[in-house]
């Protein structure tokens, strides 16, 4: 059963730059997208973005200055930085497998996610 | 970007149906099959429940379907169980190859 699980620090300070690592068990990172999307405390779902496992991206308007995906296939990982975070930054990150047919894309697995609070 | 509207909350009581729209524009939920939906019970990671509007994904419980009218998709919950009780968001993937969330609709088993 494919499983992924989301690691970094859980505490950033304002300015800085937040990195998590998404690790996927029970199946290969090869030919798949790979998504991430955050949660800030009690609101919806925000669409951060996602990477083809041969490294092309995808991100949102909203994060795109600020953004970079990475694969690591050897490791079976990929991985988020969000740069210059603010309190507003702070959110539960979720890592996703997306799934994409001839007609649309939809995350499949996620993450149990993680929590990373933006605070000095 | 595209932006999908969905209301905050809706309710019923055990074994009635309830159905939570997600409207966008005739460019985007009016013209693609795109729309996925994700049931995110509290403290839980979201699970996709239905993608490509009304298709299911192995598992999920038939109780649960989807359809699209005009610029509205909908998730229609039969039969409502109180293991239902979650967040809903519906979600489509745009022509710009992005994806966008709806704000999400609480469901409240009475």
């Amino acid at each position: 059963q494919l499983q992924l699980q989301e690691s970094g620090p859980g505490l950033v300070k304002p300015s800085e730059t937040l990195s998590l690592t998404c690790t996927v068990s029970g199946g290969s990172i090869s030919g798949f997208f790979w998504s991430w999307i955050r949660q800030a405390p009690g609101k919806g779902l925000e669409w951060i973005g996602y990477i083809y496992y041969s490294g092309s991206t995808s991100y949102s308007p909203s994060f795109k200055s600020r953004v970079t995906m990475s694969v690591e296939t050897s490791k079976n990982q990929f991985s988020l930085r969000l740069s210059s975070v603010t309190a507003a930054d702070t959110a539960v990150y979720y890592c996703a497998r997306l799934h994409c047919s001839r007609t649309s894309c939809y995350d499949t697995f996620w993450g149990q996610g993680a929590l990373v609070i933006v605070s000095s | 970007q595209s932006a999908l509207t969905q209301p905050p909350s809706v309710s019923g009581s055990p074994g009635q149906s309830v159905t939570i729209s997600c409207t966008g524009t005739t460019s985007d939920v009016g013209t693609y099959n795109r729309v996925s939906w994700y049931q995110q019970p509290p403290g839980t990671a979201p699970k996709l429940i239905i993608y490509e509007v009304s298709n299911r994904p192995s598992g999920v419980p038939d109780r649960f379907s989807g359809s699209k009218s005009g610029n509205t998709a909908s998730l229609t919950i039969s039969g409502l169980q109180p293991e239902d009780e979650a967040d809903y968001y519906c979600s489509l993937y745009t022509t710009s190859s992005t994806v966008v969330f709806g704000g999400g609709t609480n469901l409240t088993v009475l």
